[in-house]
């Protein structure tokens, strides 16, 4: 199993362009997850999505888009990418369901750098 | 004011020390408390979670959880130079699948 996978592992993007964040997954889960991670800040999530079909905003959701396109895949979009949104980008996932701990596997991150 | 509160570090120990990483929290709801390792350039990955108050061992790694002070620690016996890594702790409630995360404390253990 590869577990978690994300692409590409790195971006330069200039303001203003758009671009998507692919993730899957080969554990079946039904939860996956967005989040960011900056110096000083820790990780914070940006979009949820605890099934095919669901999303739900996080802590820092402005300036993202999200798609559950099928269980195994959750993308997240740039529309119009700026500085403030450099960063490495995790793309986690869990088995979901609200019942007892659930633990979060991730995947490699993506570095984004913004111009 | 964080709902999770990490010393960011960065902590440097001599091989073979005993180190304790702490976190503070604020949410009384908070249940479920873990603890991820994060290589450098890596994603996190799950190292030990406990469930309410309590001790949980595995190994040289220790959890333990004080929900009376909202406080929660991971300590680590006999410290290898592979234990260098940033450590996060991570917190939910029962209700949720969403963890809060602190900023996470930079370890380096030197030889």
């Amino acid at each position: 199993n590869a577990g978690v996978t994300q692409t590409p592992k790195f971006q330069v993007l200039k303001t203003g362009q758009s671009m998507t964040l692919q993730c899957a997954q080969d554990m079946n889960h039904n939860s996956m997850y967005w989040y960011r991670q900056d110096p000083g800040m820790g990780l914070r999530l940006i979009y949820y999505s605890a099934s095919e079909g669901t999303t739900d905003k996080g802590e820092v959701p402005n300036g993202y888009n999200v798609s559950r396109l099928n269980k195994r895949e959750f993308s997240l979009r740039l529309e119009s990418a700026a500085p403030s949104q450099t960063s490495v980008y995790f793309c986690a996932s869990s088995e979901g369901g609200g019942q007892g701990i659930m633990t979060q596997y991730f995947g490699p991150g993506t570095r984004l750098l913004v111009l | 004011q964080k709902e999770v509160e990490q010393d960011p570090g960065p902590l440097s120990v001599p091989e073979g020390a005993i180190v304790s990483l702490n976190c503070t929290y604020s949410n009384s709801a908070f249940q479920y408390f873990m603890w991820y390792r994060q290589y450098s350039r890596k994603g996190p990955e799950l190292l030990m979670y406990t469930y309410s108050s309590g001790n949980k061992e595995d190994g040289r790694f220790t959890a333990q959880v004080d929900k009376s002070s909202k406080y929660i620690s991971l300590f680590i016996r006999d410290s290898q130079p592979s234990d260098s890594a940033t450590y996060l702790c991570a917190m939910s409630s029962l209700d949720t699948d969403k963890l809060i995360f602190g900023t996470g404390t930079r370890l380096q253990v030197f030889p």
